[in-house]
């Protein structure tokens, strides 16, 4: 079942633009929630993370929308540039009491074009 | 510091063989988990391991196992394989099991079961 759902599932946006990324958890548990990078041939890197006792969290370009009681947290990418053009992966954990366990969303293809 | 390798990178295998993936995480790091990346399914976590000991389990066939050593090295092996188990194969190290703490990924290795 997927837990996290993630959209859209591809995206294209034109150099300087805003490119915004939507994903919505069903578990109320979840309360650690990392965006993911990934360029073809490497694994996912972190991106930008937020806890729930925020509503926004900004770094650089990267800003981090968090709605706790609609259950959704979105990905925004200001002024895009072509560089951004990756799939970007939204997650989830929680303390399961076993350590780390990330609950992942299917993936946004981005492309920036010029 | 050095990043997450994992060898080999690419591994093409036969239906009903075995194969042993490995990992070594990035250096101080303890903590070690594998997961499936597929265009149909994502990414999903296999397991997590922790001063050897296996923490976290996600919900694949018992054919999926791993191991931690002591020198925090880790390996995952798959047994009988199956058409389905074709995929990247990511490893992600972290410093600790704390669920909020950054993992970071490897570039995984690419296995093709034909």
């Amino acid at each position: 079942q997927q837990q996290v759902k993630q959209s859209p599932q591809s995206l294209i946006v034109q150099k300087g633009g805003i490119s915004i990324i939507n994903c919505a958890y069903e578990n109320t548990a979840f309360d650690y929630f990392p965006w993911y990078q990934q360029f073809p041939g490497k694994g996912p890197a972190l991106l930008i993370a937020i806890r729930p006792d925020v509503s926004e969290k900004k770094e650089g370009r990267f800003t981090i929308s968090f709605n706790k009681s609609a259950k959704q947290f979105s990905l925004h990418i200001m002024d895009s540039q072509p560089g951004d053009s990756a799939t970007y992966f939204c997650a989830a954990s929680s303390w399961t009491g076993g350590g780390n366990k990330l609950t992942f969303g299917t993936g946004t293809q981005l492309k920036v074009e010029l | 510091k050095a990043g997450v390798t994992q060898t080999p990178r690419y591994l093409i295998k036969t239906r009903g063989q075995q194969v042993t993936l490995s990992c070594s995480p990035i250096s101080g790091h303890r903590s070690v988990s594998w997961y499936q990346q597929t265009p149909g399914q994502g990414l999903q976590f296999l397991f997590e391991y922790f001063s050897e000991t296996q923490r976290n389990k996600g919900n694949f066939p018992g054919r999926f196992s791993g191991r931690q050593f002591s020198n925090s090295r880790s390996e995952m092996n798959v047994s009988t394989l199956e058409l389905g188990d074709s995929a990247l194969y990511l490893c992600a190290s972290s410093s600790t099991t704390s669920y909020t703490d950054t993992q970071y990924f490897g570039p995984g290795t690419r296995l093709t079961v034909l």
